[in-house]
């Protein structure tokens, strides 16, 4: 079965720092991957999705970034942290076999910028 | 470009009676519709999802949702509430008429959330 692992679980990071989270999944080949952030415990905004290696598709502007190095990895970061990015960080994944129309989600990041 | 509605941002249900958590949607073709929950400081976990076929889905923990055409609805429930299905609820929406190969294709779209409270 596919599973997604989120690395780190918690953060507190200072304005202006960098960022890094990462997300890697197991189970499954080829898979869509996303990142959304939550904030304040309702709604997800999705921020980036990635169909294959190296393909990024950004959903909003933002001084956030994405990566995807390798098939089941997929990475966020931002050069310079705003209070703004504040939120609770979730990846996803995607199937690409017709018939796995549903995501599903890792464990999240809550990050707190100060 | 496909919506979805939560009216509700809260609903409240006595441990025991039937729970109802309303969402409807807006896409320019046929819909695929989810159901997820959210557990605090967790990730989202899928409970069921409409493709095609028969209007009332079953999925996890003993919900269901029916699929209403006319109305554009796609409600969660479940017969009798319990106080641990107390969490987060969100339904989400995917256009079918999006093309299979399209680069964001897979895109779903939530809605912003119903907190559901199952009072002992």
């Amino acid at each position: 079965s596919q599973t997604i692992h989120q690395w780190p679980a918690t953060l507190v990071q200072p304005v202006g720092s960098p960022l890094s989270l990462e997300c890697t999944v197991e189970g499954t080949s080829n898979p869509n991957l996303y990142w959304y952030r939550q904030a304040a415990g309702r709604g997800l905004q999705l921020l980036f999705y990635s169909v294959g290696i190296g393909q990024i598709s950004s959903e909003v502007p933002q001084n956030l970034s994405a990566s995807r190095p390798q098939d089941r990895q997929f990475i966020l970061s931002s050069k310079k942290l705003l209070l703004s990015d504040s939120g609770f960080y979730l990846c996803a994944l995607k199937n690409r076999r017709r018939g796995y129309n549903e995501q599903f989600f890792g464990p999240g990041t809550r990050l707190t910028v100060l | 470009a496909q919506s979805v509605a939560q009216p509700e941002d809260q609903v409240n249900v006595a441990e025991g009676n039937p729970l109802t958590v309303k969402c409807t949607y807006s896409v320019s073709g046929n819909p695929y519709l989810f159901w997820y929950v959210q557990y605090p400081n967790r990730g989202l976990q899928f409970l069921l999802k409409y493709i095609t076929g028969d209007n009332l889905v079953k999925g996890s923990y003993g919900f269901e949702a029916e699929f209403n055409k006319s109305q554009t609805s796609f409600h969660l429930k479940k017969p009798s509430a319990l106080v641990s299905d107390s969490a987060l609820y969100f339904c989400a929406v995917r256009d079918m008429e999006v093309p299979y190969s399209g680069a964001g294709s897979y895109q779903l779209t939530f809605g912003k959330g119903t907190k559901l409270s199952v009072i002992p």
